[in-house]
């Protein structure tokens, strides 16, 4: 268990709805990532946050926003969803700048 | 951009070394990573190395480090089917925007 809790653990939705996905980083990690991994994509890197505020922005679609809240929990939201968002979704969360400790993901289908 | 580079299928026969390879392109990472995937399960992350380090052993695990030609590697000593799973290289720049390779399948066979 590497202390990272992510909800839900699995979520079905429609096209065109809009769901929100949670991560609880480990006690006292202040930074927390968003990644998507997909068959065809692999993992993609999504944003970053420290500590409430955005740190690094990768392959995220504008459909797509993330946040920080005071007590270091971040939510992914995601928007008028296409087949194509079906993925799995991780977030991560680190103590400093070095390693990353990854939460067991969200199963994202869209149908 | 950076780029990650990993092969993608591994067979080893149980108890023999497993060595998974990695190339990077980004000069300025300044930690390597090897992440473990389990079917189903999230990545867990099982050693990392700085870049000016060029080698690191954890147990069963040897990393080792060729900055010049920006190859990682991960060797599995008697290697066992509990082994088998995805392992994935990544790199970053002190912890901002992890890059990850696609993933190499390593497949233990009795």
């Amino acid at each position: 268990d590497s202390g990272v809790t992510q909800t839900p653990k699995h979520l079905i939705t429609a096209t065109g709805q809009r769901v929100t996905l949670r991560c609880s980083p480990r006690s006292g990690d202040l930074s927390v990532y968003w990644y998507q991994q997909s068959l065809d994509q692999g993992l993609q890197f999504l944003i970053q946050y420290y500590n409430g505020e955005e740190r690094a922005k990768g392959n995220i679609l504008e459909r797509f926003s993330a946040q920080q809240f005071p007590d270091l929990h971040s939510e992914l939201n995601l928007s008028s969803l296409e087949l194509g968002d079906s993925a799995l979704y991780f977030c991560a969360s680190s103590p400093r700048t070095t390693e990353a400790f990854f939460g067991q993901g969200t199963r994202l289908t869209v149908v | 951009g950076e780029d990650v580079e990993q092969s993608l299928f591994l067979s080893v026969r149980e108890g023999d070394s497993s060595v998974i390879n990695c190339t990077y392109t980004d000069s300025s990472s300044t930690y390597l990573y090897w992440y473990k995937q389990e079917p189903g399960a999230g990545l867990q992350l099982l050693t990392y190395i700085f870049s000016n380090m060029d080698m690191k052993q954890d147990q069963r695990l040897t990393v080792l480090l060729n900055k010049k030609d920006k190859h990682l590697s991960l060797r599995i000593a008697d290697t066992q089917t509990g082994d088998s799973a995805i392992y994935f290289c990544a790199e970053s720049y002190y912890g901002q925007n992890f890059v990850f390779g696609p993933g190499t399948r390593l497949s233990v066979l009795p």
